[in-house]
């Protein structure tokens, strides 16, 4: 089984700065089958990167993805107030698929 | 759109049973790999099982395995999760998820809102 650790575990940061999270796995993603998500309270997560740096469709072109290997990140490039919430990596592609603990993003 | 709605949650003692369904619509559902995952109250996501398109195959994470089944019934447009031997432990909301249909499988695309299941005696 694939662990996924991510950090920091708490990002505050005020609307407009750039805002990057980590996720590093304890072996090699093969194919880059990395995926993000992003909840908000309340709701069911949504699907914002998979293949670790395609996006979904209909998520705006201010996030990011990108790495291999074992060491990714997504990058929110100008945090917009509905930016803040958790975001959760998850690797795919054979089960078990396993998730991050999150990284919240807070409003400094 | 695609429509994933979770119903059958409940509170329940430890050691009893719960069948959660999952009524899908506004896609075709027999060409879908369907998961369910679920999150305990203040904690993060965890995969449970995923069934293929067709049900043939199904995976289970270790903590559910021998305890949990993933079916389906593409006549009716709707997935299950048979629980069974239910802890404490097993509290969460437990939400659907439809695969995003890519060649490979795991890509979460699209969301039910969730139903709440609390074990407690």
């Amino acid at each position: 089984e694939i662990v996924l650790t991510q950090s920091p575990g708490t990002l505050s940061l005020s609307p407009g700065e750039r805002a990057t999270l980590s996720c590093r796995a304890s072996q090699s993603v093969s194919s880059s089958y990395l995926a993000w998500y992003q909840q908000k309270p309340g709701q069911a997560p949504r699907l914002l990167i998979y293949g670790a740096s395609s996006r979904a469709t209909g998520i705006p072109d201010r996030f990011s993805g990108s790495g291999s290997g074992t060491d990714f990140s997504l990058t929110i490039i100008r945090l917009e107030p509905e930016d803040f919430a958790v975001y959760y990596c998850q690797h795919y592609g054979r089960s078990p698929q396993t998730f991050g603990p999150g990284t919240k993003v807070e409003i400094k | 759109q695609v429509q994933l709605v979770e119903s059958g949650g409940g509170v329940v003692q430890p050691g009893r049973s719960l069948r959660l369904s999952c009524a899908a619509s506004g896609f075709t559902f027999a060409r879908y790999a369907m998961h369910w995952v679920r999150q305990a109250p203040g904690k993060g996501l965890e995969w449970l099982a995923v069934i293929w398109h067709d049900g043939n195959y199904k995976y289970y994470a270790e903590s559910v395995q021998g305890r949990f089944t993933i079916s389906r019934d593409s006549s009716r447009n709707t997935l299950y999760l048979q629980m069974n031997g239910l802890r404490v432990d097993d509290t969460a909301v437990y939400y659907c998820t439809r695969d995003s249909g890519l060649p490979e499988l795991g890509i979460l695309a699209y969301w039910g809102q969730g139903t709440l299941v609390t074990v407690s005696s």
